[in-house]
């Protein structure tokens, strides 16, 4: 089993729809969650960084880890043309451990 | 803040020679920095994490006099392919760990080889 499992999508949506990305994971340790948003042949940027379990909101994007579940979530309100990229969660231990990313579309 | 540049942003080069990929810190002082590896549409898969002044460590699986890392300064490290081969083709990343706040790896832009 993979630490981390994403779904690789690809995921494609209307402007202005609210988009909801998953992961799961396999330790219950792990406490420390980040999802980052990668375009077309760049780095990936770090959008949001979560401890432990609860909520995490900033501007159109929500964090959220269930740590009973070993599930985490990002949501994006009122998406976007630009938000098209992939988003890959990942997990601090020690190293960081990323999911295989799941590419988002955003259609006008 | 926390800016990671790399150079060069791509580069093609003949099976057998080498290359070298420099990653700087812009703005801040890394004591650690981390060189991945990432092929299209997959994620990123971490080949080692280097220190300033010390040898770099590598994760299993990677050949490390294929892959010379270098950590020179706090705001520089670099990533020498050496006797390249196609299969060595790939988007490689570097990320610098910041001890500010909370611990956070910034990423760099990307490098991507081409071994012909």
């Amino acid at each position: 089993q993979k630490e981390v499992e994403q779904d690789p999508g690809p995921l494609s949506v209307p402007e202005g729809a609210i988009v909801s990305l998953n992961c799961t994971y396999s330790n219950s340790a792990f406490q420390y969650f980040m999802w980052y948003r990668q375009y077309s042949r760049k780095g990936p940027e770090l959008l949001m960084y979560t401890y432990s379990s609860g909520n995490k909101e900033d501007g159109r994007f929500t964090a959220q880890v269930d740590k009973s579940s070993k599930y985490i979530s990002l949501f994006i309100r009122d998406s976007q043309p630009s938000d098209s990229a992939t988003y890959l969660c990942a997990i601090r231990e020690g190293k960081l451990i990323f999911g295989q990313g799941t590419t988002l579309q955003v259609k006008p | 803040g926390a800016v990671v540049s790399q150079h060069p942003s791509w580069v093609i080069c003949k099976s057998g020679t080498s290359v070298k990929i420099e990653c700087r810190s812009l703005d801040f002082q890394a004591t650690t920095m981390f060189w991945y590896r990432q092929f299209p549409k997959q994620s990123l898969m971490l080949m080692a994490t280097s220190n300033e002044g010390s040898k770099a460590t590598y994760e299993q699986g990677v050949e490390k006099d294929k892959f010379l890392i270098n950590h020179a300064s706090l705001t520089l490290s670099t990533l020498t392919v050496t006797s390249a081969h196609p299969e060595d083709s790939s988007f490689y990343i570097c990320s610098a760990l910041t001890a500010v706040g909370t611990d956070t790896q910034y990423f760099g832009p990307g490098t991507r080889l081409t071994v012909l």
